[in-house]
Formats: C-alpha cells, structure tokens, sequence
C-alpha cells in the first residue's frame, strides 16, 4: 500500500485479555519499528524488527509483550494479560532501512478497562 | 537524564510571528536529527531532517549545535495551520540500530 497501515484502529479489552496488534508497513521497507506513545508523551521505543529478524527489543516493557514479522512484511504485536498501564497508541513505523526518518502508521488506540 | 528533551510549552503565539524552539540532545555519538509534527490525535510525520550545515524548508530552519547538543526550529510568519506538537528526535543505540529517540513534544499553539 501507499502507507503504513494500522488495524485495528481502536481496541478496548478487560484488564486480563490478550490483544494483538496488526502493522503492514509500506512495501519494501526493510525495516520496521513499533513505539508506545502515552497521552502527553512522546513516542517511546518498543522493538525493531530488520526483515523477520528482530534486532532489538529493550524497549519491551515487560515479557508480557510479544512482537514477530514472520515473513519480513506484516508485524503483529501482541500484549498478553493487559493491564490498565498499558493503555496507549501503539504506533508502528517503517522505512528504508537507513538511518532516516520514519512513516507512522495511524496507530491503535489501546484502552485497557 | 531523558535522551532528548524538550521545553513542553505550550508555546502561545500570534499569527505571523516568529517562534523558535530547542531541543537538546544527550547521547553525543547520535548522527542523525529530525524534527517531526504531530496533529492532536494523530501519527507523527516527518517535518525536516536536520543537518550540520542547518537546512531551511520555506518558512522553516533547523539547526543543529553539535558542540552543544542541541537542535533548534524556527518557524517564521506563523500559520493558524502550525498549531501542533513538535516532536525533536534522534537516533540512539538504545532504539535500535536504526532506532529513533523522540522528546515528549513542544505544544505549539498559533492565535488569530
């Protein structure tokens, strides 16, 4: 697609549910990045993925919180036992691969309640 | 200390006015600067790389002061359609090879 697209766009799940995270990002781009914004913060960084390899995962803020891009394109991250902390807009982002800026996804709004 | 940090604002200006802001940088070995937009409720998108020799994009000049680490954005004769969130960014080691680290954000908000 012409962009990096996001879905869903909204989620609200009970504290104690699993929710997964859909990103297909623009094609071709090598890498792919997933951020946690906060209302009133900036982005924060999750995890980078290069192909289907994930070369970075500290920002991971707990093993609770799953990502993977089994075949180098579309992303899934997934959040197991949600809890009301985790409520934010999980950005995803793709781009070349160089050091660069990034395309944003619209985002999914997560509403733990 | 946070990576990049950012005067939050918000920034109240009049229509047509000048309006600049910084934004500073912890991790000296970073080589690539942006300043990036974000509407109320939406995606951040890319304003402007930032370069050594400072770039100018219209009504808008980036700068950066390596020997300060930091990074300014000046925007002149002000738009009611510049009212957003300027979000200073970085790329760090701790975000990945190609990581990003962005600053919380500067609340821009022009006045008729």
């Amino acid at each position: 697609g012409a962009g990096v697209s996001q879905s869903p766009r909204y989620k609200v799940a009970k504290r104690g549910q699993d929710v997964a995270l859909r990103c297909d990002p623009i094609s071709g781009h090598v890498s792919l990045f997933w951020y946690q914004q906060a209302l009133g913060q900036g982005p924060e960084f999750l995890t980078y993925f290069q192909n289907e390899a994930q070369l970075d995962k500290s920002g991971l803020p707990s093993d609770r919180f799953f990502a993977e891009r089994p075949e180098g394109s579309v992303s899934t991250l997934k959040i197991q036992r949600t809890q009301q902390e985790d409520s934010a807009v999980y950005l995803c982002a793709s781009s070349l691969g160089t050091v660069r800026g990034y395309t944003f996804g619209s985002g999914t709004r997560l509403t733990v309640v | 200390r946070k990576e990049v940090e950012q005067d939050p604002g918000p920034f109240n200006v009049p229509e047509g006015a000048t309006v600049a802001f910084n934004c500073t940088y912890s991790n000296s070995a970073s080589q690539s600067f942006f300043w990036y937009r974000q509407d109320c409720r939406k995606e951040p998108k890319l304003l402007m790389s930032v370069y050594s020799s400072g770039n100018e994009d219209g009504r808008f000049t980036a700068q950066l002061n390596r020997a300060s680490q930091y990074i300014s954005l000046l925007i002149r004769d002000s738009k009611l359609s510049d009212s957003a969130t300027y979000l200073c960014v970085v790329n760090s080691q701790g975000g990945g090879a190609d990581g990003l680290t962005f600053g919380k954000g500067t609340h821009l908000i022009i006045q008729p």
